[in-house]
């Protein structure tokens, strides 16, 4: 199957410092790539949609200033968290798909961000 | 998407076959029914799909009843690597946004000797 990797896969960061999040498609492209977190004991929900070429699309109650998303390539979408606070702390995970054929969704292992 | 309803934990002895059950009442005609599962601290990992027809391939097999208001996830011989949560979503397989999901709270397998 296709994979995605994300990088780091763990980060401990200082309160009111910025964390870039690397998702990247590594054998195929995605012109689209989903952004999701997952809090401690809870399900995975969905933040934003990161579109390549175009501004991401976020979900109602995200903040699109404080979570900053580029998809510069059609195989790496980035996520920013800026000015980071301990409740930011959490299991962001990314996922991609093929743009044709399967239809099954490919996730990236997770960045786990703590901070401080 | 259809809603999904499913049992929030359930054990199985290694060896045993694992049934998982998933409620889908309000599944509409061109959705289908994916399986997902997410072991502890890593990104979920796709099992498999089906329309109406049971599917299996190397990792499950999945029942689809006739009426399409529930199905089952059988994992025909357990193992200790296959304690997760199982996440089973109902979704029309677009494949622009198959990665566009929305999950529910799952089942947690646990797997023991």
């Amino acid at each position: 199957g296709a994979v995605v990797s994300q990088h780091p896969s763990r980060v401990i960061c200082k309160s009111g410092t910025s964390v870039k999040i690397e998702c990247r498609s590594l054998d195929f492209q995605a012109t689209t790539m989903f952004w999701y977190r997952q809090f401690p004991k809870q399900s995975l929900m969905l933040m934003a949609t990161s579109n390549e070429g175009s501004k991401a699309t976020y979900e109602q109650g995200v903040e699109k200033d404080k979570f900053l998303i580029n998809h510069a390539s059609l195989t790496l979408s980035t996520l920013t968290v800026t000015s980071a606070h301990p409740e930011d702390s959490s299991f962001y995970i990314c996922s991609a798909n093929l743009d044709r054929g399967n239809t099954e969704a490919f996730f990236g292992q997770g960045t786990r961000l703590t901070v401080v | 998407d259809a809603k999904t309803t499913q049992p929030p934990s359930m054990d199985c002895a290694e060896g045993r076959a694992a049934n998982l059950p998933c409620n889908h009442s309000t599944i509409s005609g061109n959705e289908y029914v994916y399986w997902y599962r997410q072991i502890h601290s890593q990104g979920p990992q796709y099992i498999i799909h089906g329309l109406k027809n049971n599917e299996t391939n190397e990792m499950a097999s999945l029942i689809i009843t006739e009426d399409r208001k529930s199905s089952t996830l059988i994992l025909p011989h357990a193992t200790l690597r296959d304690t997760a949560v199982y996440y089973c979503i109902v979704r029309v397989p677009w494949t622009g946004t198959a990665s566009k999901l929305t999950f529910g709270t799952g089942t947690r397998l646990q797997v023991t000797l």
